[in-house]
């Protein structure tokens, strides 16, 4: 069956514009998972969400990054006012409690 | 802060040679996964422990657990060049195992 997928798989902005990365989890997976990673370096969790329990948003660096999860399924996290040192690797998963993740290929954000 | 540190950083073999990996954590813990990453993309789940398991396999992987020292290794026997990837453990906390919290790997080079 169809993995998470990610939207875009690589996105380029300018330092202060806002961007949008989607993801689009399994069907049926109640989790949904964001993390970044920085090159080299392991994963950073940032949001979490459960079903219709209010998100887990204790990993977002700052009030520049938000998240939501429409119906329960697709996930847009969006940072605005992008600056130098948010670029990295986006990763999105999906699963259920407590089990495996099931990682999308990510988006690589560059902020020039 | 990560939860997780993987021992190597980096380790080269040869083909046909077994591998061990170690990852060694600081709080209580739900479970214990490992996860392989190729060229900075996404993790795919390899294996999961259970804190109150000590030993699971999975084909040519070997996972360890040992809760009184903190720490886990992940045996790959009989490695092969498709072997060559980032290994990331990431632990599942009891207070909130739903965030995994991931090491910062070890890159495995397995030369032909």
């Amino acid at each position: 069956g169809a993995g998470v997928s990610q939207s875009p798989s690589n996105k380029v902005t300018e330092k202060g514009k806002d961007v949008e990365l989607r993801c689009d989890p399994i069907s049926g997976h109640t989790a949904l998972y964001w993390y970044r990673q920085s090159l080299g370096q392991g994963l950073e969790f940032l949001i979490y969400f459960q079903g219709n329990s209010a998100p887990d948003k204790s990993g977002l660096p700052s009030d520049r990054f938000s998240a939501e999860r429409t119906g329960g399924s697709v996930s847009t996290l969006t940072i605005q006012r992008t600056q130098q040192e948010d670029s990295a690797v986006y990763l999105c998963a999906s699963g259920f409690l407590r089990d495996e993740q099931f990682f999308g290929p990510g988006t690589r954000l560059t902020v020039l | 802060s990560q939860q997780g540190e993987e021992d190597p950083q980096a380790l080269s073999i040869q083909e046909g040679e077994n591998a061990t990996m170690n990852c060694s954590y600081k709080t209580s813990i739900n479970n214990l996964q490992w996860y392989r990453q190729n060229s900075g993309r996404g993790l795919v789940h390899l294996i999961l422990i259970r804190s109150n398991e000590r030993e699971k396999h999975s084909g040519r992987l070997r996972v360890t657990l040992d809760t009184s020292k903190k720490s886990s290794s992940l045996l790959i026997t009989a490695s092969r060049a498709a072997d060559t990837a980032s290994y990331f453990c990431a632990t599942g906390r009891m207070d909130s195992s739903y965030k995994l919290i991931f090491g910062s790997g070890t890159r495995l080079l397995v030369r032909p």
